[in-house]
């Protein structure tokens, strides 16, 4: 399709395991953000990338996730040895984010990963 | 992290009913934008402001970007049924920076 995809959809993990939740940005996007959204709250940042380029990490809670976007495309956020205050939904967005016109920057969002940590 | 005063936090409206909600920062902006979000979804942008005092429509909605670049409100005329879900305010600092976002508007349509 021509939207942002997100897989998988919902994602189950025990306290302690691994998880890895893809994102696939709109064809051409350059920039890609991720945001986590606790139940009955907003989006929140916690990171984001310019083609491979991850230019602000800030708003990653803590070392145990980790972004990463190899070929400036598809990226994947890892969070490591889930907690259960990690459960929320995970959403990715993209945008074209390489001119000036302020178009281009308009964010563009996916269905989001549904994390339930038990 | 930082959110935005939005409200209110919920409505429950009539069909036909105009609906209006706003949001406020403390900081300034230079882009406001606003999303609709529906149960098990993403946020879906509906509208997007660039200048301080822009008045921008798009069918029903209409948005402003506030003058002093801190606040934008939405309104939606003749609500409709497919109208209930959450609305959400993001700002957006400058270029192609992180959205901050308001806590949303839930609101209800009753036919």
């Amino acid at each position: 399709g021509a939207g942002v995809s997100q897989s998988p959809r919902y994602k189950v993990a025990k306290r302690g395991q691994d998880v890895a939740l893809r994102c696939d940005p709109i064809s051409g996007h350059v920039s890609l953000f991720w945001y986590q959204q606790a139940l009955g709250q907003g989006p929140e940042f916690l990171t984001y990338f310019q083609n491979e380029a991850q230019l602000d990490k800030s708003g990653l809670p803590s070392d145990r996730f980790f972004a990463e976007r190899p070929e400036g495309s598809v990226s994947t956020l890892k969070i490591q040895r889930t907690q259960q205050e990690d459960s929320a939904v995970y959403l990715c967005a993209s945008s074209l984010g390489m001119t000036i016109a302020p178009l281009i920057y308009e964010q563009y969002f996916g269905p989001g990963t549904r994390l339930t940590v038990t | 992290g930082q959110q935005l005063n939005q409200s209110p936090q919920s409505m429950f409206i009539q069909e036909g009913e105009d609906v209006s909600m706003n949001c406020t920062s403390s900081s300034i902006f230079n882009t406001w934008l606003w999303y609709k979000q529906d149960p098990g979804e993403g946020p879906v942008l509906l509208i997007a402001l660039y200048k301080a005092g822009e008045l921008t429509s798009n069918g029903r909605l209409t948005a402003q970007f506030g003058i002093t670049r801190k606040d934008s409100f939405l309104n939606i005329s003749a609500s409709i049924p497919s109208d209930v879900g959450i609305y959400f305010c993001a700002g957006q600092a400058s270029g192609n920076t992180p959205l901050v976002f308001g806590k949303g508007t839930r609101l209800s349509v009753i036919a």
